[in-house]
């Protein structure tokens, strides 16, 4: 059992918009604001989509924004296109120096 | 060539030990946060641990079923981090990749703990009978 709860899958036609959740508690997702979302393709290692809830590293297409409220982040993808089709994850700081994940989202594009 | 590189994946019985390591290059390593994230076959990432650089104290911390078991460690000169894993348990059967903070260089910050940007190709660890 992951520590942050995502649903296992979202789909959308191309074009369209997405958005997945990442659900924790006021000791991780809600207690801070150092929720990061990661893209991983199958058989590679994940790359960094989202850092500080809603910040994205240099060349990462203003298609992905990220957001809080409470004790649930979520992660939305505007414009789908084909190469967005992948497995989404999200972690959260959870004090005492720890990091833990969300169960992971496929995103499937239609 | 900015990269990391992890080795000594394998095949291992309940109870045994083995070491990973990771060869980093074209970063700053001596300042870097090392940290260590699995993924068992068909499931989600675990973040197993990290140690701080040197002027952090080289801080260790784990997560809580590895705690007693793995030992991170780092060689500067050599730009190495090691992952000692002992008395390995079937449910440490995972892809261990290992992967370092991002910088965040307008605003000036480092997410050694919270935000990882490179990240290796990771290496398979067995542990079967």
């Amino acid at each position: 059992q992951s520590a942050l709860t995502q649903p296992p899958s979202a789909s959308g036609s191309p074009g369209q918009s997405v958005t997945i959740s990442c659900s924790g508690t006021s000791r991780d997702v809600g207690g801070y604001n150092y929720v990061s979302w990661y893209q991983q393709h199958p058989g590679r290692a994940p790359k960094l989509i989202i850092y500080e809830v809603i910040k994205r590293p240099s060349g990462v297409p203003d298609r992905f924004s990220g957001s809080k409220s409470g004790n649930t982040a979520s992660l939305t993808v505007s414009g789908l296109q084909a190469e967005d089709e992948a497995d989404y994850y999200c972690s959260s700081y959870a004090g005492s120096d720890i990091l833990v994940f969300g169960g992971g989202t496929k995103i499937t594009v239609l | 060539e900015v990269q990391l590189v992890e080795s000594g994946g394998g095949l291992v019985k309940p109870g045994g030990s083995l070491r990973l390591s990771c060869a980093a290059s074209g970063i700053n390593f001596n300042s870097a946060w090392m940290v260590w994230v699995r993924q068992a076959p068909g499931k989600w990432l675990e973040w197993v641990g990290r140690i701080k650089s040197r002027a952090s104290g080289e801080t260790t911390d784990y997560v809580a079923p590895v705690r007693d078991r793995f030992t991170i460690s780092r060689d500067d000169s050599r730009n190495m981090v090691y992952l000692q894993m002992n008395s390995l348990k079937t449910e440490d059967t995972a892809i261990y990749f290992c992967t370092t903070g991002y910088i965040d260089r307008s605003a000036k910050t480092y997410h050694g703990d919270d935000a990882f940007d490179l990240w290796g190709q990771g290496t398979m660890v067995t542990v079967s009978s």
